[in-house]
């Protein structure tokens, strides 16, 4: 079945630090990957996405990812981390080659330390 | 553009009371999906219409749950005879509807059975 698995419930970092947080999926065939933020009290906002092709791809405030189907992971970076990054990161991956439901990782908790 | 809307932000319902939450998708968007994001089971995909017609329902808990989209302007979630477990936060999201769309994720309506 296809699933995301999310192996780290909170990280902590400090402002200026990098960051990756990582996502490792179950999918039979080309999955298409997401990144989505949730800021406190906010809905989700989509960070970045894969579709096949470039297996790095940019998302927005300097948030990157990398595809990797032989690890079957889509780890996503930062390299300097700001106190507004604090928030939830949840990985998805879309059935049926996109365009349908997502189904999400339990989610990272990054807390930003001065 | 407000972003998809949702009706009410927060609801408190009594148990074995009905509970009817509200969907405006982004004008435009002919997909629209619910989920519903609880501490213990995380995101989970409840139903999804396109072009208002139900495509997949295969998250929606058979008994009390059921959607509708009456118009391209709004979705309606009704969970009868409400339960504690019922507890959660209700995403409803939309996207343009083919496989490379990403979905737009509303604020969410938090929903409490005593």
């Amino acid at each position: 079945a296809q699933s995301v698995t999310q192996p780290d419930a909170r990280v902590t970092v400090s402002e200026g630090a990098s960051l990756q947080l990582r996502c490792k999926y179950s999918y039979f065939g080309t999955p298409y990957l997401f990144w989505y933020v949730q800021y406190p009290r906010q809905g989700l906002q989509l960070l970045l996405k894969y579709y096949p092709g470039d297996p790095v791809v940019q998302g927005v405030n300097g948030f990157e990812a990398e595809f990797s189907k032989s690890n079957s992971s889509f780890h996503l970076r930062k390299a300097s981390v700001h106190w507004s990054d604090w928030a939830v990161y949840f990985c998805a991956v879309s059935l049926y080659q996109g365009g349908r439901a997502l189904i999400f990782g339990t989610g990272t908790t990054v807390s930003v330390s001065p | 553009n407000a972003g998809v809307i949702q009706t009410p932000r927060h609801k408190v319902t009594g148990k074995g009371q009905e509970a009817t939450l509200w969907c405006e998708p982004i004008s435009g968007h002919s997909a629209v999906f619910w989920y519903r994001q609880t501490i213990v089971q995380g995101l989970e995909f409840l139903t999804y219409f396109r072009n208002q017609a139900p495509i997949d329902d295969s998250g929606m808990p058979k008994e009390r749950f059921s959607a509708q989209m009456p118009n391209q302007s709004h979705s309606t979630l009704k969970i009868q005879s409400t339960q504690p477990q019922d507890s959660a936060v209700y995403l409803c999201a939309s996207s343009l509807g083919g496989n490379y769309a990403e979905q737009f994720f509303g604020p969410g309506t938090r929903l409490t059975v005593l």
